[in-house]
């Protein structure tokens, strides 16, 4: 079935290291992509989006994703976390569903934990 | 970006009755979605709400079970139906600004359903 795949479920780093999260789609033709970001008791916030152009999109809070097409991928990265970047992670894919509508489809999500 | 507000924000409800959530935009919206996040899963979407038409439920979704109304372009409801233990979730509801420039949906601060 198509889907979008979060490989890591949990990831525990430490303040300053490097980040990177894996996503994944199956959906052929045009895509939009996106990660969402929801910290501990807030609402789900938009942490960046690609749609075309540049495949390496920046986000807020120093967060970038790379699209890479033929890989079908779009991992979040960011080069030093801190302690406030603890929260869950979601990945979406708007695609096309036919008869020109789209769907919005998350990936399970990865919860961040940084320690200070 | 639109502020979305939600009413109730958590609720606790016997088995078989019916919980109204409210979703109330600061402006005028085309599309409107509901989504449940059970828990420790991902977001799913019910269905997709547009002003002056029936809601387009999801797979696995009913209207006798999830009723939807959009009356205008700044507010939805979403009722659970004869609600079971098994509706216990997050509910969010989210708006796409305008479906024709960005396609991103903003999301509400969700209400958590607990049902006894």
């Amino acid at each position: 079935a198509q889907s979008v795949s979060q490989h890591n479920h949990h990831v525990i780093l430490s303040e300053a290291a490097s980040l990177e999260l894996g996503c994944n789609y199956s959906y052929g033709g045009t895509v939009n992509l996106f990660w969402y970001v929801q910290y501990p008791g807030q609402h789900l916030q938009l942490l960046l989006k690609y749609f075309s152009g540049d495949p390496l999109v920046k986000g807020i809070k120093g967060f970038e994703a790379e699209f890479i097409k033929s890989k079908f991928s779009f991992n979040l990265r960011k080069p030093s976390v801190q302690w406030s970047d603890t929260a869950e992670y979601f990945c979406a894919v708007n695609h096309e569903v036919g008869f020109g509508n789209e769907k919005l489809t998350f990936g399970t999500g990865t919860r961040l934990t940084i320690i200070p | 970006s639109a502020v979305i507000s939600q009413k109730p924000s958590r609720d606790i409800c016997q088995r078989g009755t019916s919980l109204t959530i409210q979703c109330q935009v600061d402006s005028q919206v085309t599309m409107m979605f509901w989504y449940r996040q059970q828990p420790g899963q991902s977001l799913t979407l019910i269905a997709t709400a547009n002003q002056g038409s029936e809601a387009t439920y999801e797979s696995g979704f009913v209207i006798d079970k999830f009723p939807i109304s959009r009356p205008n372009l700044t507010f939805s409801t979403l009722t659970v139906s004869n609600m079971s233990p098994e509706d216990s979730s997050i509910y969010l509801c989210s708006v796409e600004e305008d479906p024709y420039r960005s396609d991103t949906q903003y999301f509400g601060p969700g209400t958590r359903l607990t049902v006894l």
